[in-house]
């Protein structure tokens, strides 16, 4: 069956402005976790979703955001982009909030100039 | 404060050696513990996982114990290769701080021929 997809792949935005990064769950899981992956910082959380509702959330300004559609689709946004928002942007799907093993999808790369 | 500790330098062998890598972590009680595989610009790919009451578990090449006494995971791969250089990253997954995965910073592998 498909693996988590990430879309897009890259992007570059300029500081100010805002993003919106979409993942769709392997086929089944209801559960979207999303992480910030920078090289000086290592894979941060910064929300988890499960059937619509956030369960978990990261420590993490207001400035990101996120969302979980009745498919289990997920999005988040980050709003007044910062430089130190570039990073690999990852999203793992579970079947469910009780097994823990986490499918990723590829990331998205985000660049703000 | 709560850690994830993993060898910060990377580890070199040569093919064919088993590699060993820490994962040691303090101020959680982990229910359970990951280790994922992460490929350059890729997304982690998950590898084993062991629950607290499990002390050591087996998949094909590789070998993963976990001494809650000690607060450390160990990952073992035998017989080496060349492809198995990556990045390899451990994971707990902890009730008491919102049921997150939480990652450590990771460990860099290479495997020489």
């Amino acid at each position: 069956k498909a693996g988590v997809t990430q879309t897009p792949r890259y992007l570059i935005k300029t500081r100010g402005q805002q993003v919106t990064l979409s993942c769709s769950p392997i086929s089944g899981h209801r559960s979207v976790s999303w992480y910030q992956q920078t090289p000086g910082q290592g894979l941060q959380f910064l929300f988890e979703y499960f059937s619509e509702t956030q369960r978990n959330k990261g420590n993490f300004p207001g400035r990101f955001s996120g969302r979980q559609f009745s498919n289990s689709r997920s999005e988040m946004n980050v709003s007044t982009l910062e430089l130190g928002d570039s990073a690999l942007y990852l999203c793992a799907s579970s079947l469910d909030v009780k097994v823990t093993e986490a499918f990723f999808g590829q990331g998205t790369r985000l660049t703000v100039v | 404060s709560q850690k994830i500790e993993q060898n910060s330098e990377a580890l070199n062998i040569q093919e064919g050696k088993t590699a060993t890598l820490t994962c040691n972590y303090t101020n959680y009680s982990p229910a359970y513990l990951q280790w994922y595989r992460q490929d350059p610009g890729r997304g982690p790919v998950f590898l084993l996982l062991i629950r607290e009451n499990e002390k050591e578990k087996r998949k094909e090449r590789l070998k993963v114990t976990f001494d809650t006494t000690l607060k450390q995971s160990l990952f073992h791969i035998t017989a080496s290769q060349p492809a198995d250089s990556a990045t390899y990253l451990c994971a707990l997954h902890s009730m008491e701080y919102g049921n997150k995965l939480v990652f450590g910073a990771g460990t860099i592998l290479r495997v020489k021929s």
